[in-house]
């Protein structure tokens, strides 16, 4: 079975600062997804960043990139220019690229919350 | 389209009680999931659907755990006889596969069940 790890349960960062959150994960796939999402307080989980594990490049979406490496079984998120509106749970999350094998759920980390101080 | 909703958003049970949550999908999409979230943690997956077929069950769904989607457009998640480990967000999620291989799953706001 698949897990997922995040080993900072809160972070906190300036405003206009760049902060790095931390994620490993455990797999004998060598195909897969890896997701993070954001889950501001008392609204819905939405996706911010997904890397395929075949591509080597890091995805890039705007003010969030990723630091992907897979040997080390790494996946890190970077907010460059933190905004309040960043403040929130941080979730890695993983999926199987396996089509049909029906190991469709993500397996999502615990979570880090992330503070922008003013 | 307004995105995934779930009904209630919040429910208070007395232990023992039934209880049991809809969740609509965003409307082109044919797979639905539902996941379970405690305090403090992330979610966890409980069960998934293509169409009306349910293809995978966690082994966190216990027997008093069913769950539907009788003409693969909404679906409901019955919990029989609650308990108080039953008390957590339990989110729902829908995709398509009919996009981009990432599947990505978009979420619902959650219903918040509190068993006393």
């Amino acid at each position: 079975a698949q897990t997922v790890t995040q080993s900072q349960p809160e972070m906190s960062v300036q405003e206009a600062e760049t902060v790095t959150l931390s994620c490993t994960y455990d797999t004998s796939e060598s195909d897969y997804y890896l997701f993070w999402y954001k889950q501001p307080p008392s609204r819905q989980m939405i996706l911010v960043i997904r890397q395929e594990a075949y591509k080597q490049q890091n995805a890039t979406e705007n003010r969030f990139s990723v630091n992907f490496q897979k040997a080390a079984k790494s996946f890190s998120l970077k907010i460059s220019d933190s905004q309040l509106g960043d403040a929130a749970m941080y979730f890695c999350a993983y999926r199987s690229a396996i089509l049909g094998g029906g190991a469709d759920g993500l397996t999502f980390g615990k979570g880090t919350h992330l503070i922008i101080q003013p | 389209d307004t995105g995934v909703s779930q009904d209630p958003r919040h429910k208070i049970t007395k232990r023992g009680q039934n209880v049991t949550f809809r969740c609509d999908p965003i409307s082109e999409h044919n797979r639905l999931y539902w996941y379970r979230q405690t305090l403090g943690q992330g979610p966890e997956f409980l069960t998934y659907f293509q169409n009306e077929a349910q293809l995978e069950k966690s082994r966190l769904l216990s027997d008093r755990f069913s769950a539907e989607r009788p003409k693969g457009s909404f679906s409901t998640l019955e919990i029989q006889r609650t308990e108080q480990g039953d008390s957590a967000m339990y989110l729902c999620a829908s995709s398509s596969d009919r996009t981009s291989g990432y599947n990505e799953q978009f979420f619902g706001p959650g219903t918040r069940l509190t068993v006393l």
